[in-house]
């Protein structure tokens, strides 16, 4: 079985920082990863997601993930963050035939 | 936008009432899935649907049930509602079943159980 791992609830940060958002998962078998969105009163937006090929992946609105394997992370990062990026975050994980399984989430504020 | 919607999206009802909420989707997909989200929690899935009165068991089914009797349409019913379900509901939907198959989320129900 699956397992995601959010490392932090809330994050703050201050305008046009970067921002990491860590995520760790646990499988017994080849995973696919995803990141995805919640902004205030909405359903989830798909962020980006990993399937194969290249560690380093890019998403909608300037993030990107990269896969670390050997650390079984999946961290989050945006060089520059705006106050539109305040949302909540989720890392979901899916093996084989098990569900999506996500983590439960990484609140993200952008402070002007 | 995935083309999915949810009625009601918001509800209060009482401790012991019935309660359906319906997932509508434009896209034929074939998968379609009941997920609760609960604050410190992420999302749990509850049953999901694998075509037409298909349906299987997620991690948190105990006080649901589910039917697809049409591939646009996923009901989700609490037959005799809890506080404990007091939640927001959200519908996804995916075209198969597949591992790295992306999940597209409806807008969430808010279920209030008095």
């Amino acid at each position: 079985a699956q397992s995601v791992t959010q490392l932090d609830s809330q994050v703050p940060v201050f305008e046009e920082a970067p921002v990491e958002l860590r995520c760790n998962y646990s499988s017994s078998v080849s995973v696919y990863l995803f990141w995805y969105v919640q902004y205030p009163n909405q359903g989830l937006q798909l962020l980006l997601k990993y399937l194969s090929g290249s560690t380093l992946v890019k998403g909608i609105n300037g993030f990107e993930a990269e896969f670390n394997k050997s650390q079984t992370s999946f961290h989050l990062r945006k060089p520059s963050v705006h106050i539109s990026d305040t949302a909540e975050y989720f890392c979901a994980v899916r093996g084989g035939s098990e569900k999506l399984v996500f983590g439960k989430g990484t609140k993200l504020t952008v402070n002007p | 936008d995935a083309g999915i919607t949810q009625s009601p999206r918001h509800k209060v009802t009482e401790t012991g009432t019935p309660v359906t909420l319906r997932c509508h989707q434009t896209e034929n997909h074939r998968y379609m899935y009941w997920y609760r989200q609960d604050p410190g929690h992420g999302l749990r899935l509850i049953h999901y649907s694998y075509g037409v009165k298909d349906t299987d068991k997620g991690e948190v089914s105990d006080g649901y049930s589910v039917s697809r009797s049409k591939t646009e349409d996923f009901l989700l019913t609490l037959e005799s509602a809890t506080s404990s379900q007091t939640s927001v509901y959200f519908c996804a939907i995916s075209r198969s079943g597949g591992a790295p198959d992306t999940q597209y989320f409806g807008p969430g129900t808010r279920l209030t159980v008095l």
